[in-house]
């Protein structure tokens, strides 16, 4: 199975850049996708869809969110960071079955 | 809207089953496949596997192959869950989610949390 990794936590400011990685542990890119993608989980709720297919935004997720990356090393950014934000980011790769997450960086702040 | 309604939280004991369920709104429901995964208290997600919601084949992850069983009621846009002889290791909280082509997940339901425990 591929592995993902992610930092476990990260501190920012209000008003600031967020910047959470993904490295996974062989590439997830293909000739036309890079088959990596982003969820928000807040305490108690589902995850919600941010990002897909590296970069694509999820309907109705506001533009302050934005991913990047290829092969095997992706970022989710969030640009300005706001209260509402605060959340369980996890990343997930589908190159290769089974689907595998990371293990989620928890935003705080600071 | 769309939106996936799932059953109601679960207390069973060690050795029952739980079936879990999950309905579909607002849009066509053969369309999209329908994928579970795991939630471990405190813990990240696990996939546990699809189900092919035009024909009903079912596709299981490795670590769910046995005791699970993933089901449909097509006529009316649920798919189901279904886990026998429960374990400890079981409890966790249970997604359905709506799966696109390249196996990303677009709509989850709010969760199942099942419980065992003697």
């Amino acid at each position: 199975d591929i592995v993902l990794t992610q930092s476990p936590a990260l501190a920012v400011s209000l008003g600031q850049r967020a910047t959470i990685s993904c490295r996974a542990s062989q590439s997830v890119s293909t000739s036309s996708y890079n088959l990596m993608h982003w969820y928000q989980q807040k305490p108690g709720e589902q995850p919600k869809l941010l990002i897909y297919d590296a970069s694509n935004l999820a309907s109705g997720i506001p533009v302050r969110f934005s991913g990047s990356g290829s092969g095997t090393d992706f970022t989710l950014t969030i640009n300005p960071v706001q209260a509402d934000d605060i959340a369980t980011y996890y990343c997930q790769q589908s190159r290769e079955l089974p689907p595998t997450f990371g293990s989620g960086t928890k935003l705080e702040i600071k | 809207q769309i939106q996936l309604v799932q059953s109601g939280p679960e207390l069973k004991k060690p050795g029952e089953s739980v079936k879990i369920s999950c309905k579909a709104s607002g849009y066509t429901f053969t369309d999209y496949a329908m994928h579970w995964v795991k939630q471990a208290p405190g813990k990240g997600l696990k996939w546990m596997g699809w189900i092919n919601t035009y024909t009903g084949k079912p596709t299981y992850a490795d670590d769910f192959k046995g005791r699970f069983v993933f089901s449909l009621e097509a006529s009316a846009s649920t798919a189901n869950l279904q886990i026998s002889n429960l374990k400890n290791e079981d409890t966790a909280t249970y997604f359905c989610a709506r799966g696109r082509q390249l196996y990303y997940f677009d709509y989850w339901g709010q969760g199942v949390m099942v419980t065992v425990s003697s």
